[in-house]
């Protein structure tokens, strides 16, 4: 099994502030990289795929980056709905997720 | 598109059983590949089970739910299933149906059901 460790557990940022989250895999996924937001009581949503890809109708604002077994998710400047829980996944082998981390507002 | 809602939650002893369902109201169901992920309360994601398009033919299953919990689809009802039998404790979650991209990459959710499992 591939361990996702995602750091920090909780990160506290200001509005219009860059958010940089951090997410490590135990072996190599290459790019087989996903990101997805979580919002209280709703469903967690594609942002990233592919490491870098967004997903549609995820605004460019949300980057992601790295391969093999780092990895980065960065909001440009976070607006008042970017406050959430994020996941980071991989899929190179049967899918894991890590453990999130949750940005708040400073 | 895919629009995803499930079904089929509720409270059940331990050792019991249930069936999630989930109804795809979108026009391409039989194209999608499925997943099942669930998350216990407070807690992280789990992938738990996959099934292919079309036939159905290939499933996998996470080593914690093997041998326990089902995963079936019937494309003519736009709906995907999953039986749950033996139902421990540790089962309990909200349990999400995902389509699939590329094998692995979750990228529509239903809303979940909550399922759980005490005496």
């Amino acid at each position: 099994e591939v361990v996702m460790t995602q750091s920090p557990a909780t990160l506290s940022v200001p509005p219009g502030e860059r958010a940089t989250l951090s997410c490590r895999a135990s072996h190599s996924v290459d790019t087989y990289l996903a990101w997805y937001q979580q919002k209280p009581g709703q469903a967690p949503r594609l942002l990233i795929y592919g490491a870098s890809t967004r997903a549609t109708g995820i605004p460019p604002r949300f980057s992601g980056s790295g391969s093999g077994t780092d990895f980065t998710l960065t909001i440009s400047s976070l607006q008042s709905e970017d406050f959430a829980l994020y996941y980071c996944q991989q899929y190179k082998n049967w899918p894991t997720f890590g453990q999130g981390t949750k940005v708040e507002i400073k | 598109e895919v629009q995803l809602v499930e079904s089929g939650g509720g409270l059940v002893q331990p050792g019991g059983s249930l069936r999630l369902s989930c109804a795809d109201s979108g026009v391409t169901f039989s194209s999608h590949e499925m997943s099942w992920v669930r998350q216990a309360p407070g807690r992280g994601l789990e992938w738990i089970s996959y099934i292919n398009n079309s036939s159905g033919s290939t499933t996998y299953y996470a080593d914690s739910v093997k041998g326990r919990f089902t995963i079936s689809r019937d494309n003519a009802k736009n709906s995907l299933y999953l039986q749950m039998n033996s139902l421990r404790a540790e089962d309990t979650a909200i349990y999400y149906c995902a389509s699939v991209l590329e094998g692995g990459i979750f990228d529509s959710w239903g809303r979940g059901a909550l399922v759980t499992v005490s005496s």
